[in-house]
């Protein structure tokens, strides 16, 4: 099946730098990635979707200048929280879907987890 | 974009059938209806995909009505590695529609 790897899975860092995720589909290209964000005991909230040499999709009430999007390439998307604080402290997920034949069922990385200190 | 309905939560034992249903009473003419697994600190895993009436893969069964107001998803004789978070997702399978995630049921298997 379609695989979509996510690196790191876990990351620290002090209150104010930047963090970057990436998000790559293994086996398949994706024109569109998805990030989401998840709180503990919670559902998944869409964030963003990622176009493949365009500007991303940010949701209401999600700051496009926080959570930078780039997605460079049909296999590669990232996803940058800059300046973090510690209520950035989240799950991030991201997703991608191989689109072929008709198919709009996305696959979903491992997951990273932020821990801002 | 449709939005749907689950119970919160259910309770099952080892070895039963367990049926988990979804309500989407706005559900479009394109869209289709996709169900996730989701484990603690673990990506949504997808689990199956209809349109209508009754779709069977190794996992599980769905099944859907004429209307399409609503699904259920079917999973056979559960064991403790079942318990999870199921979610019921409703999309336009031919286009890159975003997925907004409802509740999700939390499925419990006892022992």
């Amino acid at each position: 099946g379609a695989v979509v790897s996510q690196h790191p899975s876990w990351v620290i860092c002090k209150s104010g730098t930047s963090v970057k995720i990436e998000c790559r589909s293994l086996d398949f290209q994706a024109t569109t990635m998805f990030w989401y964000r998840q709180f503990p005991k919670q559902s998944l909230m869409l964030m963003a979707t990622s176009n493949e040499g365009s500007k991303a999709t940010y949701e209401q009430g999600v700051e496009k200048d926080k959570f930078l999007i780039n997605h460079a390439s049909l296999t590669l998307s990232t996803l940058t929280v800059t300046s973090a604080h510690p209520e950035d402290s989240s799950f991030y997920i991201c997703s991608a879907s191989p689109g072929t034949g008709g198919k709009n069922i996305q696959y979903f990385g491992a997951g990273t987890r932020l821990s801002v200190l | 974009l449709a939005k749907t309905t689950q119970p919160i939560s259910m309770d099952s034992y080892e070895g039963q059938e367990v049926n988990i249903t979804c309500s989407h009473n706005n559900i479009a003419t394109n869209d289709y209806i996709t169900w996730y697994q989701q484990f603690p600190s673990q990506g949504p895993r997808f689990i199956i995909q209809g349109y209508k009436t009754k779709v069977t893969n190794e996992v599980a069964s769905l099944f859907i009505p004429a209307d399409r107001k609503s699904s259920t998803l079917s999973l056979p004789r559960v064991s403790l590695s079942d318990t999870a978070v199921y979610y019921c997702l409703v999309g336009d399978r031919n286009n890159f529609n975003k997925f907004y995630f409802g509740s999700g049921t939390k499925l419990n298997v006892k022992p």
